[in-house]
C-alpha cells in the first residue's frame, strides 16, 4: 500500500531563514510519481512540482529546492530565505503509474504548516 | 487558474440533508477524481471516475456518491449529512499523457467547496 508521511505537523521560522520540509514515502511500484502542493489560507491547491521515480536529479526553482532520495525514499522540500508570503500548509504526495488508464489517484501526507514570522 | 471548476463554494447545510457538489473539468481532460479534505482525515481521496466509468474507490461513505456525464461533468452526492462530513471536498481533473502503460497523469485541482454540516 502507498503511504506519505510528513513528520512535521508545524514549523516556524523568521523570515529570511531556510527552511526544509520532510517527506517520506512508502509504495511496492518501481515506477511512480511525487508531487508538492501549496495550500494558502484561501484553501486551493497550488501545484509546485512533479517527479518521477526514474528522475533523481535534484530541481531548483527560483528559492524553492526539491531534494528526492530513493534510497531513503524520501522527497524533501527546501525554501531558501524565506519569506512571509510562503506561509501555508504543504503537502507532499504519491500516484503510483497506472495500469489502467485514468486510475491515478494522489495519496496525501498530513501536511506541514508552515508559518513565517517577519 | 487551474481551469477546474466547482460550484457552489461554499454550502451550509443540517444534518440530515443531501447536497449536490459540481464539477467541471479542465476541457479536454476525460478523469475527474474527487479528495475531501477534513481536519481529522487530511486529505483522502474519494472517487473517480474516467470518460463516465468508475475507475477507482477510496474511503467514500455509502452515503456518497458520483457521476461523470456525457459532457464529462461530475457531481459528487452527499446524503443523510453528518457533522463528520464537514469538509473542504475538492475535484481535480487529469489529461492522460504518455504512448502506453504506465499511463502518466498530473491532476488539476479546482477550487474547492466547503461544506458546512450544522
Amino acid at each position: 500500500a502507498q503511504k506519505v508521511t510528513q513528520a512535521q505537523t508545524e514549523i516556524s521560522v523568521v523570515e529570511k531563514e531556510d527552511v526544509t520540509l520532510d517527506c517520506v514515502y512508502e509504495t511496492r511500484d518501481t515506477t511512480y510519481y511525487l508531487f508538492w502542493y501549496k495550500q494558502p489560507p484561501s484553501g486551493e491547491l497550488v501545484f509546485l512540482i512533479r517527479r518521477n521515480s526514474f528522475d533523481e536529479q535534484n530541481e531548483i526553482s527560483g528559492r524553492y529546492s526539491w531534494n528526492f532520495q530513493k534510497s531513503t525514499s524520501s522527497f524533501n522540500f527546501t525554501i531558501t530565505a524565506s519569506q512571509v508570503v510562503d506561509s501555508a500548509v504543504y503537502f507532499c504526495a504519491l500516484s503510483e503509474a497506472g495500469r489502467i488508464q485514468g486510475a491515478q489517484k494522489l495519496v496525501f501526507g498530513q501536511g506541514t504548516r508552515l508559518t513565517i514570522n517577519p | 487558474d487551474s481551469g477546474v471548476t466547482q460550484t457552489p463554494k461554499h454550502l451550509i447545510t443540517a444534518t440530515g440533508q443531501r447536497v449536490t457538489l459540481r464539477c467541471s473539468p479542465r476541457s479536454g481532460d476525460l478523469s475527474v477524481y474527487w479528495y475531501q479534505q477534513s481536519l481529522d482525515q487530511g486529505l483522502q481521496f474519494l472517487i473517480q471516475y474516467y470518460n463516465g466509468e468508475e475507475r477507482a474507490k477510496g474511503n467514500i461513505l455509502e452515503r456518497f456518491s458520483a457521476q461523470q456525464f456525457p459532457d464529462l461533468h461530475s457531481e459528487l452526492n452527499l446524503s443523510s449529512l453528518e457533522l463528520g462530513d464537514s469538509a473542504l471536498y475538492f475535484c481535480a481533473s487529469s489529461v492522460e499523457s504518455g504512448t502506453g502503460v504506465p499511463y502518466d497523469n498530473e491532476q488539476f485541482f479546482g477550487p474547492g467547496t466547503r461544506l458546512t454540516v450544522l
